[in-house]
């Protein structure tokens, strides 16, 4: 059966600081990858999304990044921090066009 | 205009009781629809997908009005374990699968 895992499951990081959250998948291959994030009491909001190696496209112009090194690797990344990068940031999977996605366990960021 | 809108509740109901979330999206080409699950704190669950026919799941029902770009999810005798958000997710056509959510709505049953 599939499998997502997120990691750290909460982390607080002072401005300015760099960012790195990790997220891989088992029994699956070729996935279609995505980083969330959800804000204190709001919806969620697509940054990015991945369709293989290498491949990765923005949806919101921001300080964040990321990357696809492995099939079933997805990191996020950033170089420094800012207040508005606190948030509730989830990674998720899906097989093709037309099914839901499965979601990591989410990372809790606090950015004091 | 957001993509997709929902009443954000919350709903208080009791326990056994029926209700029912409505949701509208703007994109009349959207393909796909869900409805998913949210827990405190917690990561979004698929709760079920929604069909142009209806579809039912227990004590769980979803209808999907592509005409009134209108999806309703209905749960009927409610449990206190039904307290949680409830996300009404879209596909528009085309690309690579990406999911719009709505903000949810907030569900909160009591004994």
């Amino acid at each position: 059966s599939q499998t997502i895992h997120q990691w750290p499951a909460t982390l607080v990081q002072p401005v300015g600081s760099p960012l790195s959250l990790e997220c891989t998948v088992e029994g699956t291959s070729n996935p279609n990858l995505y980083w969330y994030r959800q804000a204190a009491g709001r919806g969620l909001q697509l940054l990015f999304y991945s369709v293989g190696i290498g491949q990765i496209s923005s949806e919101v112009p921001q300080n964040l990044s990321a990357s696809r090194p492995q099939d079933r690797q997805f990191i996020l990344s950033s170089k420094k921090l800012l207040l508005s990068d606190s948030g509730f940031y989830l990674c998720a999977w899906s097989v093709r066009q037309g099914y839901g996605y499965t979601f990591g366990s989410g990372t809790r960021l606090t950015v004091v | 205009r957001k993509e997709v809108e929902q009443d954000p509740g919350p709903f208080n109901v009791p326990e056994g009781a029926t209700v029912a979330f409505n949701c509208t999206y703007s994109n009349s080409a959207s393909q796909s629809f869900f409805w998913y699950r949210q827990d405190c704190r917690k990561e979004p669950k698929l709760l079920m997908s929604v069909y142009s026919s209806g579809n039912e799941d227990g004590r769980f029902t979803a209808q999907l009005n592509r005409a009134s770009q209108y999806i309703s999810l209905l749960i009927r005798d409610s449990k206190l374990s039904d307290s949680a958000t409830y996300l009404c997710v879209v596909v528009p056509s085309g690309g690579y699968n990406k999911l719009i959510f709505g903000a949810g709505t907030r569900l909160a049953v009591h004994p």
